[in-house]
């Protein structure tokens, strides 16, 4: 069974703090990773993808990606109340796994 | 427009209806996919198509099947709709790559009520 465990929160940040998300996965053979961030009632929406060890940075977004220890994260800094949903972490090549999501709360 | 299509994105059915979801995109992706999301146990991968013959069983493909009418639809059929299929059904698409690339579009979402 290839499972993808993320802590389901709810994470609770204050305005401008940085958000730490994170993700372990089964599958050793995995390449692929994606962090999908999902409004309420919204579908999800793509933000990063990594693919290799280390870090990714885009804008205030950071991945990380630990194939050794099967462990990825997200960071978020400058946390916003924009920022504030459901964020997935999916894992796979063709038969895509995703985690159940863990909910960022970020307080004015 | 938007990219990836959905109909319907409600529906209130009954237990033994049959029930098609229907997916369409303008992305020019060859790959689509078929999701249900339910409460605490984020998405789950039902179905998945690269192109118009080939068809691949996802996690829970029991209860359910699909068509890949063309390049851009891809339907998801329930031939004897039960209570427990009741969920958010999301369609998704990506494009063919090299590697394993599989960033995944995502299209509105249908939620399917069965009663």
């Amino acid at each position: 069974q290839k499972e993808v465990e993320q802590n389901s929160g709810p994470l609770s940040v204050p305005e401008g703090a940085i958000a730490s998300l994170n993700c372990t996965y089964s599958d050793r053979g995995s390449q692929s990773f994606f962090w999908y961030r999902q409004y309420s009632g919204k579908s999800p929406e793509l933000i990063m993808s990594i693919y290799s060890n280390g870090d990714k940075e885009d804008g205030r977004f950071t991945a990380q990606l630990n194939k050794a220890s099967q462990y990825v994260s997200l960071l978020i800094r400058d946390s916003q109340p924009s920022d504030s949903a459901t964020y997935l972490c999916a894992v796979g090549n063709n038969d895509m796994r995703f985690g159940a999501g863990t909910r960022l709360t970020v307080k004015p | 427009d938007a990219d990836v299509t959905q109909t319907p994105r409600n529906r209130i059915t009954k237990t033994g209806k049959r029930i098609m979801l229907e997916c369409s995109q303008t992305k020019g992706h060859d790959r689509m996919y078929w999701y249900r999301q339910d409460p605490g146990l984020g998405l789950r991968l039902i179905y998945y198509s690269f192109d118009v013959k080939d068809i691949n069983k996802g996690e829970i493909s029991d209860g359910y099947s699909v068509s890949r009418q063309a390049q851009a639809k891809f339907s998801l059929s329930l031939e004897s709709a039960i209570p427990n299929q009741t969920a958010l059904y999301f369609c998704a698409t990506s494009a063919l790559g090299t590697g394993d690339y599989n960033e995944q579009f995502f299209g509105p979402g249908t939620r399917l009520t069965v009663l």
